[in-house]
């Protein structure tokens, strides 16, 4: 398995208090990217990364924020968390050479609760 | 905007058939598409990826095809086991950092 752990693994919050989801990776991979997957919506992308500080929007990132200090951490933000984002957040992660050019590996997920 | 979409959503078989995924996509400008597995309550797992300068790769017993042209792949499992009951996943990724991922498709292996 790719290198690629997830903090919390759960969460259950209150609506409007902030949360931060943590991805950590072990592979030094330049790409990394945020997703969350819902019953009827599938997997959409929230954020990605491809560098340090070098972050940009995806299909659904209103709400959220992210930073990159370091290769290996990628942080997700819910500045002020909402009942519209409980869902499974899942982190991934991609090298940009080699013969797994572009192909993406997962974490374990992180199933968030906002009541 | 590019759409994905995976046909049929369920499929129940018996052990032993080959069995066919579908997965057809509305923009043809791809860098590459990616099969993966999901088990419940799991993460995605990485099954096979096609470069757009491909036309199929393969890895045991299962076999990917992809045809820009007609906006369509195929995922083959050949001699299904009950071990291969999860949700099937395929994804286009149409630049850098963009993808789009279709709903899946749940496959039931009966022993």
């Amino acid at each position: 398995d790719a290198g690629i752990t997830q903090s919390p693994r759960h969460k259950v919050t209150e609506t409007g208090t902030p949360v931060t989801l943590r991805c950590h990776q072990t592979e030094n991979h330049r790409y990394m990217y945020w997703y969350r997957q819902d019953p009827g919506h599938g997997l959409r992308l929230i954020h990605y990364s491809y560098g340090v500080k070098d972050t940009d929007k995806g299909e659904v990132s209103d709400g959220y924020s992210v930073s990159r200090s370091k290769t290996e951490d990628f942080l997700l933000t819910l500045e002020s968390a909402t009942s519209s984002q409980t869902s499974v957040y899942f982190c991934a992660i991609s090298p940009t050479s080699g013969s797994s050019y572009n192909e993406q590996f997962f974490g374990p997920g992180t199933r968030l609760t906002v009541l | 905007k590019q759409e994905v979409t995976q046909i049929p959503a369920a499929l129940s078989v018996p052990e032993g058939e080959n069995l066919v995924l579908n997965c057809s996509f509305t923009d043809s400008a791809i860098y590459n598409l990616q099969w993966f597995r999901q088990d419940p309550g799991k993460g995605l797992t990485s099954l096979l990826l096609i470069q757009s300068s491909q036309r199929e790769q393969t890895s045991g017993r299962l076999n990917a095809s992809l045809d820009k042209s007609s906006g369509r792949s195929t995922l083959y499992i050949a001699a299904s086991q009950p071990g291969d009951s999860a949700t099937y996943l395929c994804a286009v990724y149409t630049n850098a950092g963009k993808s789009t991922f279709g709903d899946g498709t749940t496959l039931t292996v009966k022993p």
